[in-house]
């Protein structure tokens, strides 16, 4: 399988702990993003890389958020001392990225947090 | 601030009718237009629309955009109990911008 991969499916984790999710994007991708979707919402951008540049992080991005991309291959997304807002499906993304031609966002299945 | 507006939140008709579904967008710097289905898990993409008044069409869905008035439609004709799901538009300015989604029920 070649899509967007992402580990771990669910994480149940109490308050105050800290999580750490990967995601594999597909290889030739060279942009991966980061989304938030709680129940009945579209899904809300958290931050995006080119290779391993951090290009935009989301002004609603709490500081207990962090993401890397060391390689410009897979990243990771932690979360320090969670609370319970924090529970929602995280959702990785990527694609092929350049100046005349753009592909769409191909998405992974998400990891769903729950933080009790 | 980039937002994307979509109607309507709900939508129940029976399988053979036909929906349309609406997508609004203020953005600076847009790029595209993208529709997706979200069933379960990921979204998986269906269009993307750059130009306007150009239809992109795949077997019983189709989408247009209006760049002028800011739209974008998606049509499915003939539904079936199979396109149940929650259709996502979001506009490109360098990230996804998504809307509220369209949960739409096929009924038999």
């Amino acid at each position: 399988d070649t899509g967007v991969s992402q580990n771990p499916r669910h994480k149940i984790t109490k308050r105050g702990q800290n999580v750490t999710f990967r995601c594999d994007p597909i290889s030739e991708h060279n942009r991966l993003y980061w989304y938030r979707q709680t129940l009945g919402q579209g899904p809300e951008f958290l931050t995006y890389f080119q290779n391993e540049a951090q290009l935009e992080k989301s002004r609603l991005l709490s500081d207990r958020f962090s993401a890397e991309r060391p390689k410009g291959s897979f990243s990771t997304l932690e979360i320090q001392r969670t609370e319970q807002g924090d529970s929602a499906m995280y959702l990785c993304a990527s694609s092929l990225w350049g100046t005349h031609y753009n592909s769409p966002l191909h998405f992974g299945n998400g990891t769903r947090l729950t933080v009790t | 601030e980039d937002k994307v507006v979509q109607s309507p939140l709900s939508l129940v008709v029976h399988e053979g009718d036909t929906v349309t579904l609406n997508c609004s967008y203020e953005v600076t710097n847009f790029r595209s237009l993208l529709w997706y289905k979200q069933e379960k898990k990921a979204p998986t993409f269906l269009f993307m629309l750059t130009s306007s008044g150009i239809e992109k069409k795949s077997g019983r869905l189709s989408s247009i955009l209006d760049k002028k008035e800011l739209f974008s439609i998606l049509n499915i004709t003939a539904t079936q109990t199979g396109d149940s799901a929650v259709y996502l538009c979001a506009v490109d300015p360098q990230k996804l911008v998504f809307g509220q989604g369209t949960r739409l029920t096929i009924n038999p």
